[in-house]
C-alpha cells in the first residue's frame, strides 16, 4: 500500500480556489487515487477519484501528473462550509481483496470569511 | 445508493466490559465491508475488512474481533474493553468494482 503525505493544515478565504497536494512516491501501477472530505463527528464522504491526467466533477478537480507520484485536489471558490479535513488515499481494487485503505492524518482546511 | 446504519450512536462502557457494535447496509448486495477507528484529531485506522460472508481480514492486532454473519451485516466485538479502545468507530462499504466507500454515521465509544 502506497503511503501518502499531505500538509497538516491550510487556511483560505471564501471565494478563493484551494489546491491541496498529496505525495505518493511509491504508488503502484494499478493504484487509483481517491479523495475524501470529513466533517467533525461524521464519516468521510467521497469527493473524487482518478488514475492519471485530470478528472473533474461537480465539486472538485483532481490533477495527476504523468509520473503519478503526487496529486492535487482543487476546490473552486470555497465557502465556509468547505471547512473540513481532506484525505488522500491510494489503493488497488484488483485481485478481489477489497480496498485496503490507509487514511493518513489528512489536511485540515480552514475557510475564513 | 448504499445506506449504512450503525448503532448505538454513543456508548460509554467500563474497562473490562464486552462490546458489540452492529453495522447493516441497505441498497446493495455482496458489498465489501470495513470497520475503522478514529482517535480524536487523528486519521482513520482500518481495523477489519470483509469481502464476503464469514471472510474477515484483520489489519491491526488488538483485542477486537469482527464477524459477518450475513451479507449486509458486520459486527465489531470485544470480550474486554481497554481504555485505548475509546474512539469513533465507523463502518463503511463499497462494491467490488468501485473505489467510492460509503460511511455510516459512526459510534462514539468512551471507555472509562
Amino acid at each position: 500500500l502506497a503511503k501518502t503525505t499531505q500538509p497538516i493544515s491550510m487556511d483560505s478565504y471564501e471565494g478563493q480556489e484551494v489546491n491541496i497536494t498529496c505525495s505518493h512516491n511509491n504508488i503502484a501501477t494499478n493504484d487509483y487515487i481517491t479523495w475524501y472530505q470529513q466533517f467533525p463527528s461524521q464519516g468521510p464522504r467521497f469527493i473524487i477519484q482518478g488514475y492519471k491526467t485530470k478528472v473533474t466533477n461537480e465539486v472538485a478537480s483532481l490533477f495527476i501528473p504523468a509520473d503519478r507520484k503526487s496529486s492535487t485536489l482543487s476546490l473552486p471558490r470555497v465557502s465556509l462550509s468547505d471547512t473540513a479535513v481532506y484525505y488522500c488515499l491510494v489503493g488497488d481494487l484488483s485481485g478481489g481483496g477489497g480496498f485496503k485503505t490507509i487514511f493518513g492524518a489528512g489536511t485540515r482546511l480552514f475557510v475564513k470569511a | 445508493s448504499q445506506t449504512i446504519h450503525q448503532w448505538p450512536a454513543t456508548l460509554v462502557q467500563p474497562v473490562g466490559s464486552p462490546l458489540s457494535l452492529e453495522c447493516t447496509v441497505e441498497g446493495t448486495s455482496n458489498p465489501n465491508l470495513y470497520w475503522y477507528r478514529q482517535a480524536a484529531g487523528r486519521g482513520l485506522q482500518l481495523l477489519f475488512y470483509s469481502v464476503g460472508i464469514g471472510q474477515i481480514s484483520s489489519e491491526v492486532p488488538q483485542n477486537l474481533s469482527a464477524s459477518r454473519p450475513q451479507d449486509r451485516q458486520f459486527i465489531l466485538s470485544s470480550k474486554k474493553l481497554l481504555l485505548s479502545d475509546s474512539g469513533f468507530y465507523l463502518c463503511a462499504c463499497n462494491k467490488g468494482d468501485s473505489y467510492e466507500q460509503y460511511f455510516g454515521p459512526g459510534t462514539r465509544l468512551t471507555v472509562t
